[in-house]
């Protein structure tokens, strides 16, 4: 059974760092054109793309959010580490991870359930 | 960025009815390389479609997407009390990979 799932800290204060991990099962991203991605939604709000890194180390990043983020892989290849820097109420939301099935298209077929973080002093 | 426009912003059915939801690009999407996802309350995102009309895994046959360049569609042909949710359109082929701002599907 494949499932992804996401971990890390529920507050964080403005203009800190945030790491959340995404942990896999059932794959890796030892395997040719899979990808892992981070999908973001503030409370009521919609789905925002947020990053996407595949077997190749091939990064992708949302350009609005490019100059504070970070995606990389775990030595196990089976984590995904996502750091978003400087922090700001903005940033608040559910993080979600999801695997990424085609190198060439960025679509997401089996997600996380999501982890919330609030940002705020 | 495409941005991706989704109507309407709630529908409201019965269970039995036939529901059509709308998402315009504001642009071509290459490949017509577009993804439906379901997100019930309190629920992570479901892919039910990529690429405009390739069904995912176990989603039901009542389930159809279709669409080319900037109009695509979803059907759901007759509503299962459990298909009243948030639908979102995503746009998966031109970086950033974005998304709509959804439909809600609720009890009439």
């Amino acid at each position: 059974q494949i499932t992804l799932k996401e971990s890390g800290p529920n507050l964080v204060k403005p203009t800190q760092s945030l790491t959340l991990t995404c942990s896999l099962s059932g794959f890796s991203l030892t395997t040719d054109g899979l990808g892992v991605g981070w999908i973001r939604q503030p409370p009521g709000k919609a789905l925002e793309w947020v990053a996407v890194i595949y077997w190749n180390d091939e990064k992708r990043y949302s350009p609005s959010l490019q100059r504070r983020l970070t995606i990389a892989k775990g030595a196990s290849k089976k984590q995904v580490d996502l750091t978003l820097t400087n922090v700001d109420p903005a940033d608040t939301g559910t993080y979600y991870c999801a695997r990424a099935v085609d190198y060439w298209t960025v679509y997401f077929d089996i997600w996380g359930q999501g982890t919330t973080v609030i940002v705020s002093s | 960025e495409i941005v991706l426009t989704q109507s309407p912003g709630t529908l409201s059915l019965s269970p039995g009815e036939r529901a059509t939801l709308s998402c315009r690009a504001s642009e071509s999407i290459k490949n017509t390389y577009l993804a439906w996802y379901q997100q019930r309350p309190g629920q992570a995102p479901r892919l039910l479609f990529y690429g405009a009309s390739a069904r995912a895994t176990d989603i039901p046959d009542r389930f159809s997407g279709s669409g080319s360049g900037t109009d695509f569609t979803l059907t759901i042909s007759r509503l299962e009390p459990e298909d009243f949710a948030v639908y979102y359109c995503h746009q998966h082929g031109s970086s950033p990979y974005t998304f709509g701002q959804g439909t809600k599907l609720d009890f009439k």
